[in-house]
């Protein structure tokens, strides 16, 4: 079982740049999210979706896009990349109804010089 | 934003120790949840708790769900150097769809 696949694992952008991150699940899961990780500041919600063509904003969803066109699919879209996105970024998925459990993607970490 | 207040944020502990940490909240969870992330991986659900005062093991790792629904705590008996790593509780204030509130994590480091 694949899980949660996110691509790429590294990436550099220079300010302003635009780029997608991947996030593939195989699980039939509903629910996707996207967190980022920052150093001392634990994970924090960027955008999440219950399912196919329904998502919704989490705590610091500024500078990031994302849509839900397929079960499988949740990419997030930075369109003008800045310094202050330089994270680990995770994505993960749950079932929605009496599941709360999460997987997670091993991460990409951006940076933004 | 809701906050989980989670310690302590970093124990160095000697191989064979016992290990405890706990989150808190000034908010009521139906769900409390216990991950670890090793370094360059994502957090791996270690335990998950869906009711008030519940006690579950994992093996060395116990949890229990505060019976207040504020507060959880997660004790690792018989540390090895294995277990080093960041620990997180996560909760859950509503059901279904409600997104996941995640503490600041603990670094265990284990001195062999």
């Amino acid at each position: 079982n694949a899980g949660v696949t996110q691509t790429p694992k590294f990436q550099v952008l220079k300010t302003g740049q635009s780029m997608t991150l991947q996030c593939a699940q195989d699980m039939n899961h509903e629910y996707m999210s996207w967190y980022r990780q920052d150093p001392g500041m634990g994970l924090r919600l960027i955008h999440y979706s219950v399912g196919a063509g329904i998502t919704d904003q989490g705590e610091v969803p500024n500078g990031y896009n994302v849509s839900r066109s397929t079960t499988e699919d949740f990419p997030l879209r930075l369109l003008s990349a800045a310094p202050s996105q330089t994270s680990v970024y995770f994505c993960a998925s749950r079932l929605t109804a009496g599941g709360t459990e999460a997987f997670f993607g091993q991460g990409t970490r951006l940076t933004v010089v | 934003g809701q906050q989980l207040n989670q310690s302590p944020q970093s124990m160095f502990i000697q191989e064979g120790e016992d290990v405890s940490m706990n989150c808190t909240s000034s908010s009521i969870f139906n769900t409390w949840l216990w991950y670890k992330q090793e370094p360059g991986e994502g957090p791996v659900l270690l335990i998950a708790l869906y009711k008030a005062g519940e006690l579950t093991s994992n093996g060395r790792l116990t949890a229990q769900f505060g019976i207040t629904r504020k507060d959880s705590f997660l004790n690792i008996s018989a540390s090895i150097p294995s277990d080093v790593g960041i620990y997180f509780c996560a909760g859950q204030l509503g059901s279904g769809n409600t997104p996941l509130v995640f503490g600041k994590g603990t670094r265990l480091s284990v001195i062999a």
